[in-house]
């Protein structure tokens, strides 16, 4: 069955610090896998989508086929990536399933 | 354009009560979904529209719960006799191609509804 596991569901870590949030599937299929982003009263947009292989804000996401995963890293935590981020996976007939969240904080 | 648009904003009913949920997509987009977000949860899946028919509505928790699509834009998701675990906030979201094999088009989503069933 498909699965999204986000396993942190809180993450604080200092301005100027690495940030590493993390997801991992599960999909027998070839899977699509992407980060959408809420803040603060806004509605979930997308971050970053792994085929188009962009870097968003400084975050970027590798697809790990053998291990199944999709974390996502910025090398340095601004103030404003303070965020709900979930990570979510499409499959055959555009059907998503999302991972429960992770709540990253920056703390200046 | 503007973004896919969702009303109300906050919904508060009683037991037993008859809701509808309106979402208006992004102008030109084909593929429509509703999911479901409770507290603490990521959005669940209920059912997805490709123009005006319903192609998956596998995630229907149960036949109280209903959702049309009749111009193949706006559509109404639709809740029967409400119970107070139908709290959540209901998301729509609209993507221009409802994607292919090996494929899935990116979702861009509406502000939510939050709904309360007291």
């Amino acid at each position: 069955a498909q699965r999204v596991t986000q396993p942190e569901k809180l993450l604080s870590v200092f301005k100027g610090a690495p940030v590493e949030l993390k997801c991992n599937y599960s999909y027998s299929g070839s899977p699509e896998l992407f980060w959408y982003v809420q803040y603060s009263r806004q509605r979930l947009q997308l971050l970053l989508r792994h085929i188009s292989r962009e870097s968003i804000k400084g975050f970027t996401a590798d697809l790990n086929k053998g291990e199944t995963s999709f974390h996502l890293k910025k090398p340095f935590a601004q103030e404003e990536d303070s965020a709900m981020y979930y990570c979510a996976l499409g499959v055959a007939g555009n059907q998503f399933y999302f991972g429960t969240g992770t709540s990253l904080t920056v703390i200046p | 354009g503007a973004g896919v648009s969702q009303t109300p904003s906050n919904k508060v009913t009683e037991k037993g009560k008859y809701v509808e949920l309106r979402c208006d997509p992004i102008s030109g987009h084909t593929a429509l979904y509703w999911y479901r977000q409770s507290l603490g949860q990521g959005p669940e899946f209920l059912i997805y529209f490709q123009g005006t028919g319903a192609a998956d509505d596998s995630g229907l928790p149960n036949d109280r719960f209903f959702a049309v699509r009749p111009e193949g834009s706006v559509s109404t998701l639709k809740i029967q006799r409400t119970e107070r675990g139908d709290s959540a906030v209901y998301l729509c979201a609209s993507s221009r191609t409802s994607g292919g094999v090996g494929y899935a088009d990116t979702q861009y989503f509406g502000p939510g509804t939050r709904l309360t069933v007291l």
